[in-house]
């Protein structure tokens, strides 16, 4: 079993509409979990982090975590053709220091 | 801003030739990682240091090697390069985590190699 697991898409949306990605994890003793944007060619960045249950907003993205469920996701309001992009989702397990990846989602969003 | 320099943005190598890809960081980071990234397997972790001459194994070290005798810089070594390591390989690099690490790794901008 992978550490985190992805669908890997394409996920397609329209201009506009909000864009849900999505992430499980294995190990329950995963701290901390983190979303990052990799534009094709290029290195990924982050986006985003949560450690703690529920919602965290910051502009136009929310993570969403829940531990019992072991799941994590992206939403992502408003969605642009800028947004285009292969989202990894990555948690770091009982070793603070060392970082999981899932596959990524690639999401188009379409003008 | 943080920097973290790859050597080689691409190259190609022969089956059983030794291959180092370099990785210097410019912002005094205690940790740095050895990524490879392959379609449809994401980013599987190689090695990691957490600090000089300390090493640890990721997932998948078999047929790699890593030296890091500078804190600036992480080396990742291929002793005899086969086919199957073609592959993109992303060096990062991280402050030292507390329990609730904020994670940010930065990454390097990828060397593709390719092994004939």
């Amino acid at each position: 079993q992978k550490e985190v697991e992805q669908n890997s898409g394409p996920l397609s949306v329209p201009e506009g509409a909000i864009a849900s990605l999505n992430c499980t994890y294995s190990d329950r003793g995963s701290q901390s979990f983190f979303w990052y944007r990799q534009y094709s060619g290029k290195s990924p960045e982050l986006i985003m982090f949560i450690y703690s249950n529920g919602d965290k907003e910051d502009g136009r993205f929310t993570a969403q975590l829940n531990k019992a469920s072991q799941y994590v996701s992206l939403l992502i309001r408003d969605s642009q053709p800028s947004d285009s992009a292969t989202y990894l989702c990555a948690v770091n397990g009982r070793n603070f220091n060392k970082f999981y990846f899932g596959s990524g989602t690639k999401l188009n969003v379409k003008p | 801003d943080v920097k973290v320099t790859q050597s080689s943005r691409y190259l190609v190598k022969r089956t059983g030739e030794k291959v180092f890809l370099e990785c210097v960081q410019d912002m005094d980071h205690e940790n740095m990682f050895w990524y490879r990234q392959d379609p449809g397997l994401g980013l599987r972790l190689i090695y990691f240091s957490y600090d000089v001459k300390m090493k640890e194994k990721g997932d998948i070290p078999e047929g790699y090697s890593v030296s890091r005798e500078k804190k600036e810089r992480f080396s990742l070594i291929l002793e005899s390069a086969s086919t199957n390591q073609t592959s993109m390989y992303l060096c990062a690099s991280n402050l030292q985590g507390a329990q609730f690490n904020t994670g940010e790794l930065f990454f390097g901008e990828g060397s593709r190699l390719t092994v004939l």
